[in-house]
């Protein structure tokens, strides 16, 4: 079953501009992932952020996460056509395993 | 390090055939997971290995399917007898305790 859900399912954008996308989940978790995946390729991680922590930063990507609403946002600024993938939220409680959303689809025009 | 490896990339069989797909982990992970991937249902955890040990295998369709850890450098995910229904991708991952998850190719597999 899925713990986390992206939105939107799919996102198109040029060039230049920020692309945002939001995970919720269900229940309590001790951290929250986020991975790329590109067509026919395997997932790749980008960042992980603690249950105890509000934002965090890893160059063009910001990622956020709000405890109180079970919600986390991955902004990606200034995108560019090789940020076009699927961008997946992926949760864990205590003593489990990753579980992951369906992604979200970002196509990116040049 | 080479990442995970998986094999074969691509699968096609026929249904009623057996199929085993094989993965090697990052050394020195202790945590390997399998996945399933379709369209409709995203990215499914099927089963995970702690220390070779299979701790969690409640995502395992039925009973035609059986995965098994030798030892720590070596797993596999058999289906038998195989159906249509199982055509997917296939990830294999490997892990350390609490940290990243690093994938696989994939094995990409058809059941005609």
């Amino acid at each position: 079953s899925q713990q986390g859900e992206e939105d939107p399912q799919a996102l198109s954008i040029q060039e230049g501009e920020n692309a945002t996308m939001n995970c919720s989940y269900k229940t309590s978790i001790n951290n929250l992932q986020w991975y790329r995946q590109n067509s026919g390729r395997g997932l790749v991680h980008l960042i992980l952020i603690r249950s105890n922590e509000r934002e965090k930063h890893s160059g063009r990507l910001r990622v956020t996460l709000d405890t109180s609403k079970k919600s986390s946002s991955l902004l990606i600024t200034a995108s560019r056509a090789a940020d076009t993938a699927s961008y997946f939220c992926a949760t864990s409680q205590a003593g489990t395993a990753l579980i992951f959303g369906k992604g979200t689809t970002l196509s990116v025009s040049s | 390090d080479a990442g995970v490896i998986q094999s074969p990339r691509h699968e096609v069989t026929e249904m009623g055939q057996e199929v085993t797909l094989r993965c090697k982990p990052i050394s020195g992970h202790d945590y390997l997971f399998w996945y399933r991937q379709t369209m409709m249902r995203g990215l499914e955890l099927l089963i995970y290995f702690n220390n070779n040990v299979p701790i969690d295998d409640s995502g395992m369709p039925e009973d035609r399917f059986s995965a098994k850890m030798p030892n720590a450098s070596f797993s596999t995910l058999k289906i038998q007898p195989s159906e249509p229904r199982d055509s997917a991708v296939y990830f294999c991952a490997s892990s350390r305790p609490a940290g990243e998850l690093f994938f696989g190719e994939g094995s990409r597999l058809t059941v005609l």
